[in-house]
């Protein structure tokens, strides 16, 4: 069984500030993780994975993961947010392996203040 | 590639109608997934396939909803008869594999209101 947790449902930063958005998993064997965006009214796109290789993960647009096993943690990053940034942000856990259910966790909704 | 494409866009209709839609995957891609996402549940998978074969339905809320994929090509969720709490984005993603080292790529979803 794996679970996935997204520890803030809103994040306000603003615009040129750095992003931390955080995310927990738990899971019975080794975890493939990734994040995916929405912007409004859009589907969900791919920003970046973790596949059991190298546990700094970057992505597109800037933001990158760091993998930490001792603290079942990958959050989300960038350095410096801007407006476009703002949209709703999933972590997603799954097994390597296998036919298995993907979890998502719930999103964090992102806003950039100007 | 035109990426993961789902109709229609928007799909509005009368409770206890038959409702259904369509996803094309991305040609080469094996495994097919349906997605719904509503404020309160978050997004919920509701069945994939791999190789046009069902693999997981479990998440189906009840027998009103039915899935195929007749070919590799082509999928389709239907809802019969349709209920406003089926009100919801309807998502459409296909990937390389069993979606585990490859990712997702969505679709634009299907935004379903029943009324």
């Amino acid at each position: 069984a794996q679970s996935v947790t997204q520890l803030d449902s809103h994040v306000s930063v603003s615009e040129g500030t750095p992003v931390l958005l955080r995310c927990n998993y738990s899971s019975s064997y080794s975890p493939s993780l990734f994040w995916y965006v929405q912007h409004p009214n859009k589907g969900l796109q791919l920003l970046l994975k973790y596949t059991s290789a190298a546990t700094l993960v970057k992505g597109i647009n800037g933001f990158e993961a760091e993998f930490k096993k001792s603290e079942t943690s990958f959050h989300l990053t960038k350095p410096s947010a801007h407006m476009s940034d703002a949209a709703e942000y999933f972590c997603v856990v799954t097994i390597s392996g296998g036919y298995q259910k993907v979890t998502f966790g719930i999103g964090t909704k992102l806003q950039v203040i100007p | 590639d035109a990426g993961v494409i789902q109709s229609p866009r928007h799909e509005v209709t009368e409770m206890g109608q038959e409702v259904t839609l369509r996803c094309k995957p991305i040609s080469g891609h094996n495994s097919l997934f349906w997605y719904r996402q509503t404020m309160m549940r978050g997004l919920e998978l509701l069945i994939y396939f791999n190789n046009n074969v069902p693999i997981d339905d479990s998440g189906m809320p009840e027998d009103r909803f039915s899935a195929k994929m007749p070919n590799a090509s082509f999928s389709t969720l239907k809802i019969q008869p349709s209920e406003p709490r089926d009100s919801a984005v309807y998502f459409c993603a296909s990937s390389i594999n069993d979606g585990l080292g490859y990712g997702y790529t969505f679709g634009s979803g299907t935004r379903l209101t029943v009324v």
